[in-house]
């Protein structure tokens, strides 16, 4: 079954930094591309970025909004990604997704909310 | 980027009847090298992730009910709930996932 627990949320004042991780099981990891979704609240689903799997170049993309803020790594070995969030905004305060797949999310996890303010 | 519009922005809907929910694309998103289009549907139900409910336009993912149908190409999309059960309730959102992926804004369903 897989499995994708996101973690690592939680309250940052603007201009702060935050990492999260997302923990996948119950498929090949290191064969899947995954990415990022975002939820502002009660709001609708933003994509946030991608990685590639490290045989397609292992390299990543990311969304205008978050371009230059925001970065994405895995770590194969722990089956494991990161989302690491720098100069937060207020607009950034939403529940964050881990998804596997490389646009078309397959499967999400739970998300962890992150909240940006002062 | 290709943008993602849909409508309508709501509907309430009685116990067994036909829902069709309507997603636009400011450009194709039919890419002819895969002879397919980049489009997926996803179902948000209250205080829940998305789920996702049909790639490739009108690709069933496997699990999902066979009421659940999708149809369209190029711009124009349609998601078609034949029978509309109560566990139906949700927002309905559509997805072009070619390049930098975009979400439609969302629909939601409820019951009348």
């Amino acid at each position: 079954e897989v499995q994708l627990v996101e973690s690592g949320g939680g309250l940052v004042k603007p201009g702060g930094s935050l990492r999260l991780s997302c923990a996948a099981s119950g498929f090949n990891f290191p064969k899947a591309w995954m990415s990022w979704v975002r939820q502002a609240p009660g709001k609708g689903l933003e994509w946030v970025g991608r990685i590639k799997n490290k045989a397609d170049d292992g390299t990543t993309d990311y969304a205008a909004p978050v371009k230059g803020r925001f970065s994405i790594s895995r770590d194969d070995a722990k089956n494991t990604i990161y989302l690491q969030l720098n100069s937060l905004k207020t607009e950034d305060t939403a529940v964050y997704y881990c998804t596997m797949g490389a646009g078309l999310s397959d499967y999400w996890g739970q998300g962890t909310l992150v909240t940006v303010s002062s | 980027d290709i943008v993602m519009t849909q409508s309508p922005d709501s509907l309430s809907v009685s116990l067994g009847e036909r829902t069709t929910i309507n997603c636009k694309s400011s450009q194709s998103v039919f890419y002819s090298s895969k002879n397919k289009s980049y489009l997926a549907w996803y179902q948000q139900k209250p205080g829940q992730p998305p789920k996702m409910l049909i790639y490739w336009a009108s690709t069933r993912k496997s699990g999902v009910p066979d009421r659940f149908s999708g149809s369209g190409s190029g711009t124009d999309f349609t998601l078609t709930i034949s029978s509309l059960q109560a566990e139906d309730v949700a927002v309905y959102y559509c997805q072009h996932y070619y390049g930098t992926p975009f979400f439609g804004p969302g629909t939601k369903v409820d019951i009348k």
